[in-house]
């Protein structure tokens, strides 16, 4: 098993520009959540999913959107990038009893100029 | 949880020694616990979980403990080595609300 795979791992935007994250995992986990790192901070919970077709919002969620079609896939967008975003992106995963926690991928850093 | 901004609580211990790293959590009603471990440019790695019905448990030279009266977890290491040098955050979840959320990391540093 591949576990929480995300791409890209870097990533540098102009302000304004959209783009999206992508996280899919291959555990058949039905909870996905999306946290963003910012240097010596601790994780803040951007948006997360129970299941395909629900989403929900996390702490700070504003400028960011989610959808999950599938299972497997959990796709964060950014809609117009701005420098406050520049930060490193972390997905998350975890079976439904929650046993082990959640897996988190390997992060996306994204800078935004 | 609130973040402390840059500079991070910072527990130095040689190496050898017991850790004991804690945290304070924020909502009464959470029930399950983990503590995590944050080496430099990777993702946070499962150290050992406990949900609310207990107070402590064991794993392989760790242990966490559970104080629901004054809403307080902690994550003991045993014979602290080099490789344990990280940040470890905790994190909470209600499991209504299936959101886990982290509290403020705290920087192990083991010197020799």
């Amino acid at each position: 098993n591949a576990g929480v795979t995300q791409t890209p791992k870097f990533q540098v935007l102009k302000t304004g520009q959209s783009m999206t994250l992508q996280c899919a995992q291959d555990m058949n986990h039905e909870y996905m959540s999306w946290y963003r790192q910012d240097p010596g901070m601790g994780l803040r919970l951007i948006h997360y999913s129970v299941g395909a077709g629900i989403t929900d919002q996390g702490e700070v969620p504003n400028g960011y959107n989610v959808s999950r079609s599938t299972t497997e896939d959990f796709p964060l967008r950014l809609l117009s990038a701005a420098p406050s975003q520049t930060s490193v992106y972390f997905c998350a995963s975890s079976s439904w009893d929650r046993d082990y926690g959640y897996t988190f991928g390997s992060g996306t850093r994204l800078t935004v100029v | 949880g609130e973040s402390v901004g840059l500079h991070l609580p910072t527990l130095s211990v040689q190496e050898g020694d017991n850790s004991i790293i804690n945290c304070a959590y924020s909502n009464s009603a959470s029930d399950y616990f983990i503590w995590y471990k944050q080496e430099s440019g990777k993702g946070p790695q499962f150290i050992i979980d406990i949900r609310s019905n207990m107070d402590k448990r064991q794993g392989q030279r760790v242990t966490v403990l559970l104080n629901k009266t004054v809403k307080h977890l902690s994550l003991q290491i045993a014979a602290t080595q080099p490789g344990d040098s990280a940040v470890y955050f905790c994190a909470e979840s209600v499991q209504d609300t299936d959101k886990l959320i982290f509290g403020t990391g705290t920087r192990l540093q083991v010197f020799p």
